[in-house]
């Protein structure tokens, strides 16, 4: 089953803040945020890993609640180059690791204008 | 510059047609996936194969097939099984599997007339 994001889409001005949800009905092993920008692949933004361990960029933060199976992203003091798709993946939790199943979501359409 | 190379970029399929789209890596990653792509959709994973021959089905794996011969590549064929086939394929690799960033390839957009 693929991960629940919301909102599906947000609107900002520059400077502003968003922050764009993910959930799952499985225990998770990870959380992946990737961004795509339109006709292009998508690319890497975070991983969050069950435990507390996070890999990814300085200027993007993000958390994981293992117990609801939830992460959010957060896009403080957006930039016009933050427009785009973000997608959450998540790998469940299976017999003591990842069941290696990079599941996305739907999708979240942010547009940022000047 | 190490990549993944999908080809064709765009490709156009009668009905009734199998159609093979080719995915190869210089990363010299383990783990190799292929999503579909449609509005609204998100990605949706089709087949990933870990290691070399051998592979496992995603969530919409029908009408799907793979190989995993060789460790750079990982090609997706489209059979007349596949009632809905038009779509935007992209093809990913990681490292090893399991919480490892994807690299992602341009993608190939499967129309059919």
């Amino acid at each position: 089953q693929q991960p629940v994001q919301s909102p599906q889409a947000v609107i900002l001005r520059e400077g502003e803040d968003a922050v764009i949800n993910c959930s799952s009905s499985k225990a998770l092993y990870s959380v992946h945020w990737y961004r795509q920008k339109h006709g292009e692949a998508p690319i890497f933004l975070m991983i969050l890993l069950k435990g507390g361990e996070q890999k990814g960029h300085d200027k993007i933060s993000a958390s994981f609640n293992e117990k609801k199976q939830q992460s959010s992203l957060y896009l403080t003091a957006s930039q016009l180059s933050y427009s785009g798709t973000y997608f959450c993946g998540t790998e469940a939790w299976q017999s003591g690791g990842s069941n290696y199943k990079l599941t996305f979501g739907k999708g979240t359409l942010l547009t940022v204008n000047p | 510059d190490g990549g993944i190379t999908q080809s064709p970029k765009y490709l156009f399929r009668k009905e009734g047609q199998n159609v093979t789209l080719s995915c190869e890596q210089n990363l010299n990653h383990d783990a190799m996936y292929w999503y579909r792509q449609d509005p609204g959709q998100g990605l949706r994973l089709i087949y990933y194969s870990q290691i070399v021959n051998d592979f496992q089905k995603g969530d919409i794996a029908e009408g799907y097939s793979v190989s995993r011969e060789k460790k750079e590549s990982f090609p997706l064929t489209v059979t007349s099984a596949q009632k809905n086939p038009t779509a935007f394929y992209l093809c990913a690799s990681s490292i090893g599997a399991g919480a490892n960033v994807l690299t992602f390839g341009a993608g190939s957009r499967l129309t059919v007339l």
